[in-house]
């Protein structure tokens, strides 16, 4: 079956614009995960949706990331006015209700 | 705070060798542990993983122990084939919150050669 899916899968933005990445969960699961990947690093977490609340926000690094699951199925990652050091790789995970995450393959993030 | 520690690498290993990457871990309460693999081009795949002291995970011929006095959770495979290359990360969930989100350590990347 389909996994998770994320677009676009490479972007490159000019320091100072708005980005926004998207994920495709598998469908009916109802845990949604961001994680921000540096290069050479492991994921970090961002933040956390159960269907489309937003339970968990810790992991955003600054008010300049947004997250939202507005029905509960698609995710939207939103970077405002991106830097340099927002260069990473953004992955995606979905889980049912309890058990293992399953990683979508990641957008890659350049700013320059 | 919460965190895992792995090994650096990169670890080169020759076909047929035996694996170990080191991984540990602090943490508040009882977490559950988990190993990771991200090969070339593609997405993290859950590879094993164990919820209490003592147990064992296991997949692919990879094991991995969880050891609360050691608070360890060492990555081994007896003999490693070129298909193994890929980066492993080590990981724990179930402290600070109840959401099950990852720590992950660093990363270890592994190079089998024929």
């Amino acid at each position: 079956g389909a996994g998770v899916s994320q677009s676009p899968r490479y972007k490159v933005a000019k320091r100072g614009q708005d980005v926004a990445l998207r994920c495709d969960p598998i469908s009916g699961h109802v845990s949604l995960f961001w994680y921000q990947q540096a290069l050479g690093q492991g994921p970090e977490f961002l933040t956390y949706f159960q269907n489309e609340a937003q339970l968990d926000k810790s992991g955003l690094p600054s008010d300049r990331f947004f997250a939202e699951r507005p029905e509960g199925s698609v995710s939207t990652l939103k970077i405002q006015r991106t830097q340099q050091e927002d260069s990473a790789v953004y992955l995606c995970a979905s889980r049912p209700t309890a058990g293992e995450q399953y990683f979508g393959p990641g957008t890659r993030l350049t700013v320059t | 705070g919460n965190s895992v520690t792995q090994m650096e690498g990169p670890v080169t290993l020759s076909e047929e060798a035996f694996l170990t990457i080191n991984c540990t871990y602090t943490a508040t309460g009882y977490p559950s542990l988990f190993w990771y693999v991200q090969y070339p081009g593609e997405g993290l795949q859950l590879l094993l993983k164990a919820t209490k002291a003592d147990d064992k995970g296991s997949n692919k011929g990879f094991e991995a122990t969880y050891r609360k006095e050691t608070t360890s959770f060492h990555l081994e495979k007896g003999s490693v084939q070129v298909s193994d290359s890929a980066v492993y990360f080590c990981a724990l969930s179930g402290v600070s919150s109840n959401t099950g989100k990852l720590i992950f350590g660093q990363g270890t990347t592994l190079q089998v050669k024929p």
